[in-house]
Parts: structure tokens; sequence; C-alpha cells
């Protein structure tokens, strides 16, 4: 199946110091990738879906200018959680649509903020 | 809005038995996509099996199985002979056409020994 790679796998960082994740698709292009946030034994909540070449859109409730994605390729996506604060710290998922119904996952990136 | 429910936060089943997780959806569109993913301990997604919601058919995946009833807005996952490798969150999740996924709360599987 189709693959989807995120990294850094985990990362920490200081109160105050901004954080890119990476999310490629592998061996298929990607028009649309989305940015998911997972909290300790809760689902998965969307937070922006990222379009190649024009703006996210960002879900209610998420400040797109704290968490700055872009899209720069069909392959590549890249979320930015800028001055990071502890509260930021979580588990992080992109996915990439192959089809309208079809989303491979990456392994995700756990972020934790001191 | 579309919602997905999961009225089973945990469960458990002894190795080799079958299990099966509840999932309900509320939505107002005719034509959808369901699915159940699985993540294990390693946090990463898997998709275990999908249905589409124009197929009356049941979707089945080697031990997985699931009961699709479009009517009852009911789509419940089946895991037969329960494996030590299926402990793990189950999702429940739904898109429609020009939506994007909406996951439920999740149920935790455990096979016991």
């Amino acid at each position: 199946g189709a693959v989807v790679s995120q990294h850094p796998s985990w990362v920490i960082c200081k109160s105050g110091t901004s954080v890119k994740i990476e999310c490629r698709s592998l061996d298929f292009q990607a028009t649309t990738m989305f940015w998911y946030r997972q909290f300790p034994k809760q689902s998965l909540m969307l937070m922006a879906t990222s379009n190649e070449g024009s703006k996210a859109t960002y879900e209610q409730g998420v400040e797109k200018d704290k968490f700055l994605i872009n899209h720069a390729s069909l392959t590549l996506s890249t979320l930015t959680v800028t001055s990071a604060h502890p509260e930021d710290s979580s588990f992080y998922i992109c996915s990439a649509e192959i089809s309208t119904d079809t989303q491979y996952f990456g392994p995700g990136t756990r972020l934790t903020v001191l | 809005a579309q919602t997905v429910t999961q009225s089973q936060p945990e469960m458990s089943v002894q190795e080799a038995e079958t299990v099966t997780l509840s999932c309900t959806y509320d939505t107002s569109e005719n034509n959808y996509y369901l699915f159940w993913y699985k993540q294990p301990p390693s946090r990463q997604m898997i998709l275990v099996i999908r249905q589409e919601a124009y197929k009356q058919q049941n979707a089945t995946e080697n031990r997985f199985s699931v009961n699709f009833q479009k009517a009852a807005k009911s789509f419940s996952l089946k895991i037969s002979d329960s494996q030590l490798g299926d402990t793990a969150m189950y999702f429940c999740a739904f898109i429609d056409y020009g939506q994007n996924f909406v996951f439920g709360p999740g149920t935790r599987l455990s096979v016991l020994p």
C-alpha cells in the first residue's frame, strides 16, 4: 500500500520555540493532506486540510497563526507549531489523500514542550 | 453535522474468540463511506476495513467483517479468532463526498491470552 512518512517521530523543545513537522507521501502524489491532533486516550481531531499550492483550511478553534501549514509540493506538507507552549504537547498525525475516500496515515509525531 | 458514536470505551476478549465492536453514526447524506481503523500502541493508524454505503453486501477482510445496517445507521466490526496482535484502539470513521473524516471516540480492545 501507499506509504506516508513523518519527521521527526518525536521532538522535545523548550517553551517559546518553533517546531516543524514534515509529512511526506513516499510513493504517490497527494493534492490534499490532513493534519490531526490526538490527545492521550482520545480520538483524532482534524486540525486543518492542506491543499498543494493554496492556503490551508483550518477547523474551527484551530489558530492558523499558531499552526502554520505549508503544502509546497504534491508530496510534502509541513506543520510548524510556532512559539510552542506546554499545552501544545500532543501527538500529531498527518494523512495524505489518494482518492476522495482513501487516506493513508503517517506514523505520527510526538511533541513535548517543556 | 456528521457524528460517529462508539458506545464501548473498552472491551476485552479471550484469544481465539469472537468480539463485536459497535459504531453508530448520524448523517443526512445517502452516499458515504465507513471505515474501521486500528491504532496499536505504536500509534500508527491502520485501515482495517471499509464499506461503501451504496453496497448492501457487508465488507469482509479475512478475520474482520462488518454488519452494516444503513437504515439504523449502524456499522459494527466483528473480529473472529481474536489474536493477541489485535489488541489496539479501534476507531470507527465516516466520510461523505466533499467532506473530511469524522472519527468516533474509539474502543480500546484487549485480547487476553
